[in-house]
């Protein structure tokens, strides 16, 4: 089955600088990547997806990347805000097959 | 807005009990999943359903029964509750189908079970 790793587990960054967080998967059959944030109390929420025929899509101050290639994708979040601190999961999915495959979870601080 | 809620945000019980989980959506979702999550370990899957009566097991079903009577209600079952189930339960609720353009997943606060 799919495999999905995510790094850093914990990443520290001075508001408004800019946050990158890293996943790999590990079936070439994925075609589905959602980026879900995780605030404090509450259930995962997603924030942006894309699918494999993109290599880039942005919404605001986000935007995910993906290399088909090399079965990685990744999360920039630029001009980090206080309300970026939260846990943001990767996910992959072969679509057809409905269910998600989640990476292990990045806890983002963004400190005043 | 679609709205996903659990029965209950902490619960307490004993090793040997059976627990009882509930989640319920009201979009008309035909596609509901029960997770557990873990420090480091990320949302495993421990089961989904994609219609009434219906259920396929995921990552990590072992110790777990799930029930979907009703189309907006999925439960989850653990018949002998162990100390290894402690954990945080998501649920979550999803419209996709074959010709849906939409895949993304609603969930639900999630219940903290602690087995003691």
């Amino acid at each position: 089955g799919e495999n999905v790793e995510q790094h850093p587990s914990t990443l520290s960054v001075q508001e408004g600088d800019s946050a990158v967080i890293k996943c790999t998967y590990s079936d070439s059959a994925s075609n589905y990547f959602p980026w879900y944030k995780q605030e404090l109390g509450k259930g995962p929420q997603l924030i942006i997806d894309i699918r494999s025929n993109v290599g880039e899509k942005k919404d605001q101050r986000i935007a995910v990347t993906l290399n088909k290639t090399a079965k990685h994708f990744s999360l920039h979040i630029t001009e980090t805000q206080p309300e970026d601190s939260a846990v943001y999961f990767c996910a992959a999915s072969t679509g057809s097959a409905r269910q998600l495959t989640f990476g292990s979870g990045t806890q983002l601080t963004v400190l005043p | 807005d679609v709205k996903v809620t659990q029965s209950s945000r902490y619960l307490v019980k004993r090793t040997g009990e059976k627990v009882f989980l509930e989640c319920v959506q009201d979009m008309d979702h035909e596609n509901m999943f029960w997770y557990r999550q873990d420090p480091g370990l990320g949302l495993r899957l421990i089961y989904f359903s994609y219609d009434v009566k219906m259920k396929e097991k995921g990552d990590i079903p072992e110790g777990y029964s799930v029930s979907r009577e009703k189309k907006e209600r999925f439960s989850l079952i653990l018949e002998s509750a162990s100390t290894n189930q402690t954990s945080m339960y998501l649920c979550a609720s999803s419209p996709w189908t074959s010709g849906s353009k939409s895949y993304e997943q609603y969930f639900g606060p999630g219940t903290r079970l602690t087995v003691t």
